[in-house]
Order: structure tokens, then sequence, then C-alpha cells
């Protein structure tokens, strides 16, 4: 099945700086990519996702890139504010009406 | 946007007993629903996968005896956990899909449960 590996575990940026999240999957059928951000008790929520016919995706401060020859995608935050500050997961799936696989998860914090 | 809406968002039991968690889709008819089940630091483990009117598929190592799962409307999927154990206390999270391919899977806020 699919395996879904995602870096760093940890990251902590300066407000204003960016961070950025990777994350490298092992079944090149997946097709979906979505991002999750999950605040403490909160379940996840979507803040973008990119299909394997996109290289590259973007929306206002957050935007995702794919690499689907060496099946690895990353997520990229700008201008990063202290309420950017949660877990991120990344996901893949073949479809986006199939069971997604999640990444490890990655702990951003934001210092003011 | 679509809402996912998971019923009770914190319950505590007994060790013993069971209890049930509902997930309804408030704005579109959800062929297809998925529990996860989530540890304190973890990530999102899939518990199974649930289609309208039929059978839920479990994912190995989850006790289909044990997580009873219903989808018996296109908007509802209930998930009971019976005779429920100080270790199945967690944070279960539901999503739901309408499964048509392109469309976005939306999650659930997530019920903490424990069990004394």
């Amino acid at each position: 099945g699919e395996n879904v590996e995602q870096h760093p575990s940890t990251l902590s940026v300066q407000e204003g700086d960016s961070a950025v999240i990777k994350c490298t999957y092992s079944d090149s059928a997946s097709n979906y990519f979505p991002w999750y951000k999950q605040e403490l008790g909160k379940g996840p929520q979507l803040i973008i996702d990119i299909r394997s016919n996109v290289g590259e995706k973007k929306d206002q401060r957050i935007a995702v890139t794919l690499n689907k020859t060496a099946k690895h995608f990353s997520l990229h935050i700008t201008e990063t504010q202290p309420e950017d500050s949660a877990v991120y997961f990344c996901a893949a799936s073949i479809g986006s009406a199939r069971q997604l696989t999640f990444g490890s998860g990655t702990q951003l914090t934001v210092l003011p | 946007g679509a809402v996912v809406s998971q019923h009770p968002s914190r319950v505590i039991c007994k060790s013993g007993t069971s209890v049930k968690i509902e997930c309804r889709s408030l704005d579109f008819q959800a062929t297809t629903m998925f529990w996860y089940r989530q540890f304190p630091k973890q990530s999102l483990m899939l518990m199974a996968t649930s289609n309208e009117g039929s059978k839920a598929t479990y994912e190995q190592g989850v006790e289909k005896d044990k997580f009873l799962i219903n989808h018996a409307s296109l908007t509802l999927s209930t998930l009971t956990v019976t005779s429920a154990h100080p270790e199945d206390s967690s944070f279960y999270i539901c999503s739901a899909t309408t499964g048509t391919p392109g469309n976005t899977i939306y999650f659930g806020e997530g019920s903490w449960l424990t069990v004394v």
C-alpha cells in the first residue's frame, strides 16, 4: 500500500519568514495530494490540494509543488504569522474519493 | 462550503459500556465516509471505509466487532465503540466525500473519547 513520509517533524520559524514542509510517497498511482492544518483538539482542515496533472498551485500565502517523477510534494507558506502555528499533515490517495494515507505531521511554530 | 459535523465532541464512558459517535454531512450527500483514530501527537490512522448501504471495510488490525460502523443514509454514519476499555480512549475523526472523482474529502471536528 501507499506510504507517505513527511519532514521535518517540527519546524520553528520567525514571523514573516517562509516555512517549507516536504513529503514523499511510494505509490506512483497516487494522484491526489491534499494538505491539512490541524489545531489542537480539532479535526484537520484542508488548506490546499494538488492533483497529479498540475505541478504547482498557489493560494495567497500558501503554495504546493508536486514532482511526480521524484514522487515528492511540498507545502510552502510565505510571510508566516503566529496563527499559522499548528500541525500540518500531507496526504496522498488514488483519486480524491479514495481513502487518504497521511504523513506523520509537522508541528509548525511561528515565533512572534 | 461543505460541512461535516460530529457528535458528541467529547464523551466520557465507563469501562464495559458502549458509546456511539455520529458523523453527518450537512450540505452534501456522502456516498463514502471514513473513520480515523488519532492518538496524541500522532498522525491519523484509518480505521474503516464506509459506503452508504453496504458493510464497512476495515483496515488490518481493526476489530470490526468492537468498532461497529453503520452508514444507513447518505448523510449519516455512526461509529459505536462496544465494550469500551481505557485503551480505546482516543480522538476519533470522520471524513466524508461525495465519491465523485475530483471532489474534496471533508473532515469533521473530531470526537474525544475517554474511557474510565
